[in-house]
């Protein structure tokens, strides 16, 4: 089992470029989530999805950022007319199921906006 | 609100000393506490959670309901501790986690 993959690790984007992250769970768990850590800040919950479904968006900023889990293929994050402040590591976990799970950790995409 | 405090950005220890990283929270309910750690160009991995009170890489972790806090301990300290450390909380059935700011930890020789 490969663990969480991300990818792409690095992104650089110009303002206003379209960003686009994807996350592949462990196989057999259907529960992503996404976090953002700012420089010098602890994770930040994003969005917790199950396949074709958003569970939870509490986290997620009202406007440009969306995401999908679906039913085939990786988990995206999608961020629209990036800004210089969403540069930031992005990270995803996937769970088996249950929220009590342990939540598994992918390395992160590190997006940079210039 | 709920929130996970770490006080200490940076705790430097000599090798063979007690280390202790500290984790203060915030929570009405009933937490359940986790601490992660990332060691260098190695992604984010659960250390310990208070539920099962393993004891991992000889680190324990005891949840104090009337100080809200769940520190870290090490009786002796190994250079191959050196990493971040995070304090989380699963808020029950939401699933998500929150996270403290971490604390690095630095073992010197």
């Amino acid at each position: 089992n490969a663990g969480v993959m991300q990818n792409p690790r690095h992104l650089v984007r110009r303002r206003g470029q379209e960003a686009r992250l994807r996350c592949s769970p462990m196989k057999g768990h259907s529960h992503v989530y996404w976090y953002r850590q700012l420089p010098e800040e602890g994770l930040k919950f994003m969005v917790y999805l199950q396949k074709e479904n958003i569970i939870d968006e509490s986290g997620m900023p009202k406007e440009r950022f969306s995401a999908e889990f679906p039913k085939e293929g990786p988990s995206i994050l999608r961020i629209q007319q990036v800004v210089r402040g969403d540069s930031a590591a992005y990270f995803c976990a996937s769970s088996p199921g249950r929220s009590m799970d342990e939540q598994y950790f992918g390395p992160g995409t590190r997006l940079t906006v210039t | 609100a709920q929130r996970v405090t770490q006080p200490e950005k940076l705790l430097s220890v000599f090798k063979g000393a007690p280390v202790e990283l500290k984790c203060n929270y915030s929570y009405s309910g009933s937490p359940e506490l986790f601490w992660y750690v990332q060691y260098s160009r190695q992604r984010l991995q659960l250390l310990l959670r208070h539920i099962s009170r393993e004891s991992i890489k000889g680190f324990t972790a005891d949840l104090n309901k009337g100080e809200t806090s769940f520190h870290l301990k090490k009786p002796f300290a190994q250079e191959e501790d050196s990493a971040m450390y995070y304090c989380a909380l699963s808020r029950g059935s939401q699933g998500n986690l929150i996270f403290g700011k971490g604390t690095k930890l630095s073992v010197k020789p």
